[in-house]
């Protein structure tokens, strides 16, 4: 069965510090993968998507950077955070050319 | 061009019934449904492929209507686990991504 893993669950940042968050996936081979952010009480921002492993579209100019280093692999990183850069960060993955995307548990970022 | 979910929110006792909808104004491929409890990811509950199409699962079904761009959710017999937010997700089969809609929060309440 395919499985999606993120980690940490929770994270409290400075501002400033750098960022790393990791995300992978079991069950499937050459996914798309997705990074989301969600504020409080709000709806999804796509971030970044990957169709493969190194190929990565950036849909909001930030001070964020993903990568693709393996196939299930999607990492989301920063040098220095901003506080507005706190939120519910979620990564996706889709296995199927009609594209629904299953969400891992997402990882709650507070930068201080 | 995101979809336009209504209502925003809304208020049941259990047993009622509910619907949610998604409209786009861009020629649509498909669209999906999703729930979200508070604290936790959105779970995938279906999608509705372009063909005027209608799904059900358990207590919870959907159509969508191609000519208005268009989809419906339909919650009957609200259980209190519904409770949640509700996003539909629209593809124009062109790319990668979903347009995602504002949400819809449903409370349910004994």
């Amino acid at each position: 069965s395919q499985t999606i893993h993120q980690w940490p669950a929770t994270l409290v940042q400075p501002v400033g510090s750098p960022l790393s968050l990791e995300c992978t996936v079991e069950g499937t081979s050459n996914p798309n993968l997705y990074w989301y952010r969600q504020a409080a009480g709000r709806g999804l921002q796509l971030l970044f998507y990957s169709v493969g492993i190194g190929q990565i579209s950036s849909e909001v100019p930030q001070n964020l950077s993903a990568s693709r280093p393996q196939d299930r692999q999607f990492i989301l990183s920063s040098k220095k955070l901003l506080l507005s850069d706190s939120g519910f960060y979620l990564c996706a993955f889709s296995g199927s050319s009609y594209n629904e995307q299953f969400f891992g548990p997402g990882t709650r970022l507070t930068v201080l | 061009q995101q979809p336009v979910q209504s209502p925003q929110a809304v208020i049941l006792r259990e047993g009622e019934d509910a619907v949610i909808n998604c409209s786009s104004s861009k020629a649509l491929y498909s669209v999906h449904w999703y729930r979200q409890k508070h604290g936790e990811a959105p779970v995938f509950l279906m999608i509705l492929l372009k063909g005027g199409e209608q799904k059900g699962h358990e207590k919870i079904s959907a159509s969508f209507n191609e000519k208005k761009q268009q989809s419906s959710l339909y919650l009957t017999a609200s259980q209190l686990s519904y409770s949640g937010t509700y996003f539909c997700g629209t593809s124009d089969g062109g790319n990668y991504q979903l347009i995602w809609g504002a949400g819809t929060k449903l409370i349910i309440k004994p």
